[in-house]
């Protein structure tokens, strides 16, 4: 299947620094990628939509300018936490869509994030 | 998730067959798919139903009744790798997935 690529596995940070996660599709092209987080036990809650070159679609109660998402081109999406806190803490996910049907969807490996 | 129900945990002895159930409720459905997911561990598609019946890929089958939103995900021959949490999921109007909050299934040797 089509390859997800996501950086960094892991994250450590400071309360109040922001961290960049990467989601890559490394052979295909996505015109559409997903960012979902998932707490301990929990299932994965989708946060936004992003499709390349045009704002991303939040779900509600996510905080659009906490959560900063870029799609500016058919192989690259970032969430930008910003302000981290240790609520925060949690694994991020994102996949990506190769096509127009739901069953090209590719997740990519997750980010654990660790707010101090 | 949203709308959308799963056991939260079941248990299962090796080489036997379990069923893990998943029941939904949305109005704009594109489909019904399954992912394993091992802790710490990106999900894995499994299968897709979009129309009803049952649809088989080896040791796993999934089937799908769209008038009663109503899925299940059964696995065969069990082995103690498929200990993982098994992800239920209806695809969204706008091309996501909106997931349960996964079945954890631990099989005893």
């Amino acid at each position: 299947g089509a390859v997800v690529s996501q950086h960094p596995s892991r994250v450590i940070c400071k309360s109040g620094t922001s961290v960049k996660i990467e989601c890559r599709s490394l052979d295909f092209q996505a015109t559409t990628m997903f960012w979902y987080r998932q707490f301990p036990k929990q299932s994965l809650m989708l946060m936004a939509t992003s499709n390349e070159g045009s704002k991303a679609t939040y779900e509600q109660g996510v905080e659009k300018d906490k959560f900063l998402i870029n799609h500016a081109s058919l192989t690259l999406s970032t969430l930008t936490v910003t302000s981290a806190h240790p609520e925060d803490s949690s694994f991020y996910i994102c996949s990506a869509r190769t096509g127009t049907t739901n069953e090209k969807l590719f997740f990519g490996s997750g980010t654990q994030l660790s707010v101090l | 998730g949203q709308n959308i129900d799963q056991p939260t945990e079941m248990t299962a002895t090796e080489g036997a067959i379990v069923q893990i159930n998943c029941t939904y409720q949305t109005s704009g459905f594109n489909g019904l798919f399954w992912y394993q997911q091992h802790a710490g561990e990106a999900p894995t598609f499994l299968s897709y139903n979009v129309l009803d019946g049952l649809e088989e890929k080896g040791r796993f089958s999934s089937f799908l009744s769209r008038s009663k939103g109503y899925s299940y995900l059964l696995l065969k021959e069990l082995q103690m790798k498929d200990s993982a949490s098994y992800l239920c999921g209806y695809g969204g109007s706008q091309g996501n997935l909106i997931f349960g909050k996964g079945t954890k299934l631990s099989v005893k040797p």
